[in-house]
């Protein structure tokens, strides 16, 4: 069956560090990942959309890379800030099912000042 | 522009009774999507629409779930009856276009507490 699997325990890190979150999936032919940020109570907000095709990509102090053949996505936020603070879920279209995203549990991080 | 929009934000019912959520999402976006989170899982795909036409219901829980986009604007999800099981948060996303970019804008969700 398909999978996307994120850590799941929550990650915690000083800020001004690089914080590095996984998304690992199986059985998925994505021809794109996506990453989403959520906060409390909130819906999920999008941030990066990376094609298979694309390695890596980058936007503001967000960076992601995406590799088919370990089937894994890592995203980092480098001098993360308190307000980073949030549940990033990672996101796959399912091509046996009209393309609509699945996600992930998502991870939750902490940056403490 | 306004976002997707939801209502009612928490609704907590009894058992056995119904409840209907409501969608607007954003205006000209043709695609329209539900989705569920419960408590401890990930959110899971309900169905997706393409204007009033449903393109995919595969993630329907039962029967007891009906929605509905009429006229291809707002929609609604209704649970009748509730069950325990029901309870999560209901989010609603829209796409201009699908496989585009993909990238769903989401509502704030209606939480659905089912006693």
């Amino acid at each position: 069956s398909q999978k996307i699997e994120q850590n799941s325990e929550a990650l915690n890190i000083q800020e001004g560090k690089t914080a590095t979150l996984t998304c690992n999936y199986t059985n998925y032919s994505p021809a794109y990942l996506q990453w989403y940020r959520q906060d409390p109570g909130r819906g999920p907000v999008f941030l990066l959309l990376i094609r298979e095709n694309e390695k890596e990509k980058r936007k503001e102090r967000l960076k992601v890379t995406f590799d088919t053949t370990l089937k894994q996505s890592l995203f980092h936020i480098t001098a993360s800030q308190p307000a980073d603070s949030a549940t990033y879920l990672c996101a796959l279209e399912n091509s046996n099912s009209g393309y609509a995203l699945n996600f992930g549990k998502g991870t939750s991080l902490l940056v403490t000042p | 522009e306004a976002g997707v929009t939801q209502f009612p934000s928490h609704s907590v019912i009894e058992k056995g009774q119904t409840v209907t959520l409501r969608c607007d999402p954003i205006s000209g976006h043709d695609n329209l999507y539900w989705y569920r989170r419960v408590m401890g899982k990930e959110i899971k795909f309900l169905l997706h629409f393409v204007k009033e036409s449903k393109q995919d219901e595969s993630g329907m829980p039962n029967n007891r779930f009906l929605a509905e986009r009429t006229g291809g604007t707002y929609s609604t999800l209704k649970v009748q009856p509730a069950e325990l099981e029901d309870s999560g948060v209901y989010f609603c996303a829209s796409s201009q276009a699908v496989r585009d970019t993909g990238e769903l804008f989401f509502g704030e969700g209606s939480r659905l507490t089912v006693l």
